[in-house]
């Protein structure tokens, strides 16, 4: 089947650093991406969703400056989590789609704020 | 919002079936249901998903009732490394289509 990969797996930082997440889809062009994060024990909460050579559309209540998503090309988007505090700790997942109406997930980058 | 409900959690035994409702009683005409499980720490796993039909594939079987207002996913021989929270999704087709994820079943599968 199709695979997403995300990278990095996790990451340690420090408070008012920056912080990439790359998310890849490997086997299929995805002209659209979307970037969730999860909280512990809670489902899936919908950040933005990336669109290839165009802006990304953000949910209401995410900051685009503070969550800044790159999709240069049909198989690669980013996240930036900018200036990233404890409170962005977080588990952060992006999914891809295919043309045959399925949604891929990466395997998520822990991501914790010192 | 999440268009669907679950129950929170269930159990069944190692072997037997297990079979996790979902209402969606708001679908709109054109939207599929799709079911994802996520284990602990990691991405969310496709499963499955239909639009009006019964589906099946290697991993599940999926029923949708005929009014589209509830369905089922049913794992045949449960085991132990199908304990996760299922989440039963509503939501367009195509690439361009998002989804929104409800609170999910989390699912126990005992010896």
């Amino acid at each position: 089947g199709a695979v997403v990969s995300q990278h990095p797996s996790w990451v340690i930082c420090k408070s008012g650093t920056s912080v990439k997440i790359e998310c890849r889809s490997l086997d299929f062009q995805a002209t659209t991406m979307f970037w969730y994060r999860q909280f512990p024990k809670q489902s899936l909460m919908l950040m933005a969703t990336s669109n290839e050579g165009s802006k990304a559309t953000y949910e209401q209540g995410v900051e685009k400056d503070k969550f800044l998503i790159n999709h240069a090309s049909l198989t690669l988007s980013t996240l930036t989590v900018t200036s990233a505090h404890p409170e962005d700790s977080s588990f952060y997942i992006c999914s891809a789609a295919t043309a045959a109406e399925k949604l891929f997930f990466g395997s998520g980058t822990q991501l914790s704020v010192l | 919002d999440a268009k669907t409900t679950q129950p929170p959690s269930m159990d069944c035994a190692e072997g037997r079936a297990a079979n996790l409702p979902c209402n969606h009683s708001t679908i709109s005409g054109n939207e599929y249901v799709y079911w994802y499980r996520q284990i602990h720490s990691q991405g969310p796993q496709y499963i499955i998903h239909g639009l009006k039909n019964n589906e099946t594939n290697e991993m599940a079987s999926l029923i949708i009732t005929e009014d589209r207002k509830s369905s089922t996913l049913i794992l045949p021989h449960a085991t132990l490394r199908d304990t996760a929270v299922y989440y039963c999704i509503v939501g367009g087709a195509g690439a361009n289509s998002k989804l929104t994820f409800g609170k999910g079943i989390t699912l126990s599968v005992r010896p």
